[in-house]
């Protein structure tokens, strides 16, 4: 069948570079955002949170920066790996739903 | 890894028949959600459960059907499948579904369903 992955934006790093994975959101009710990764075949799997009343918070490898301003959101992989080839997806809660709103994804190619 | 469960994994079957998709979680987490994948669209939401026997619409939710009979199994049944439905089916759980106490939704591996 046809993968998820066509039709995507794709950024092409090399092994050990740092990669930025980008996002724009569209409600300013939003209150809550999430970072996805999904390899071939497999369900979405978490990375990262962050809630709005935070710019910036750092996991392991990755660090999501939230633009409230003007509505951005950033995924930065540090040294990124061939292990990080997948599609990323940032989704969004507005305040008091339960609810997410995805984004459709950025693929993330690593060559080494 | 959430404990969650997808069954079947994979179906094929024809157009008018009904189909029934089933998700196991092990997690006793309060919401359960079904979206589908298709390329160009990401995921939608079709409905999603935020208790046992409380069930709500999402954004595509025109022809399936859900149930939750207790906390642990959400299932989603196409009455009569059309081809438009063949797609990627994820189903994904979370603790909390908003407010203040956001939590993350983790996801199953996925339905691959084919509707001839």
């Amino acid at each position: 069948g046809e993968s998820v992955g066509l039709h995507l934006p794709t950024l092409s790093v090399q092994e050990g570079d740092n990669s930025i994975i980008n996002c724009a959101y569209s409600n300013s009710a939003s209150d809550y955002f999430i970072w996805y990764k999904q390899e071939s075949g497999k369900g979405p799997q978490f990375i990262i949170d962050i809630r709005s009343n935070m710019d910036k918070r750092q996991g392991q490898r990755v660090t999501v920066l939230l633009n409230k301003t003007v509505k951005h959101l950033s995924l930065q992989i540090a040294a990124t790996q061939p292990g990080d080839s997948a599609v990323y997806f940032c989704a969004e809660n507005i305040g008091g739903y339960s609810t997410l709103t995805f984004g459709k994804g950025t693929m993330l190619l690593v060559s080494p | 890894d959430a404990g969650i469960t997808q069954s079947p994994r994979h179906k094929v079957t024809e157009t008018g028949t009904p189909v029934t998709l089933r998700c196991h979680q092990t997690e006793n987490h309060r919401y359960m959600y079904w979206y589908r994948q298709d390329p160009g669209h990401g995921l939608r939401l079709i409905h999603y459960s935020y208790g046992v026997k409380d069930t709500d619409k999402g954004e595509v939710s025109d022809g399936y059907s859900v149930s939750r009979s207790k906390t642990e199994d959400f299932l989603l049944t196409l009455e009569s499948a059309t081809s438009s439905q063949t797609s990627v089916y994820f189903c994904a759980i979370s603790e909390s579904g908003g407010g203040i106490s956001n939590q993350p939704q983790h996801f199953g591996d996925g339905t691959r369903l084919s509707i001839l």
